[in-house]
């Protein structure tokens, strides 16, 4: 059964902590992206891999992380940096063999700071 | 800056009605468009994606693509409570890079 998974579903942070959302895809998929969701806007993306070992960033990746060490994996890690933390974090994938990449969502990471 | 512009409603239709949701886009570039349904704290799940002008339709949805006008619809006839939800636009601008609109709600009143 193929698709995106993130972990965990709920996660609170103490202000100063850095903490790290996971997201692992079995579509081989080779592109992954994170983007931030806060209420009534739209997706925003943080960061974004085309392939193994390699990210880009996007339109908001200050105080935000990741590493693409496998192609099946792209953790993002919220650190201290990032003053306003709070959101939902959508991870997406899409395959390189779409002329159109359209993408595809795992089920997200609630994040609240304390 | 990319932008995709939608109308946040709510858009309230009743049963059985056609909703109609409008996005608008700013990057003449933009190659291919893509609508997608979220429910309220889940995420978004890919409904109709168009590339070329015109209609295409799937089932009760219909997208339409006026790249003249910049401008992308999505149309959902015999409308059900089931189809409340947020719709979101978002258009392929290239490089890997999607831009997303903030969505609309539509209801949908039985």
């Amino acid at each position: 059964d193929g698709g995106i998974t993130q972990s965990p579903k709920y996660l609170f942070r103490k202000e100063g902590q850095n903490v790290t959302l996971s997201c692992e895809q079995n579509l081989n998929h080779d592109a992954m992206y994170w983007y931030r969701q806060d209420p009534g806007q739209g997706l925003r993306l943080i960061y974004y891999s085309q392939i193994v070992n390699d990210f880009q960033k996007g339109d908001i990746a200050e105080g935000y992380s990741v590493s693409r060490e496998k192609k099946e994996s792209f953790p993002l890690t919220v650190t201290s940096a990032q003053k306003n933390p709070t959101a939902f974090y959508l991870c997406a994938s899409s395959t390189e063999f779409s002329s159109y990449n359209e993408q595809f969502f795992g089920p997200g990471t609630r994040l609240t700071v304390l | 800056q990319k932008e995709v512009e939608q109308n946040s409603g709510p858009l309230s239709v009743p049963e059985g009605a056609i909703a109609s949701l409008n996005c608008t886009y700013s990057d003449r570039g933009s190659q291919s468009f893509f609508w997608y349904r979220q429910y309220s704290g889940k995420s978004p799940e890919l409904i109709m994606f168009i590339y070329s002008n015109g209609d295409k339709e799937d089932g009760r949805f219909t997208a339409q693509l006026n790249k003249a006008s910049q401008y992308v619809s999505l149309l959902i006839r015999d409308s059900q409570p089931s189809d409340s939800a947020t719709y979101l636009c978002a258009a392929d601008t290239g490089g890997f890079k999607t831009i997303f609109g903030a969505g609309t709600r539509l209801f949908v009143k039985a």
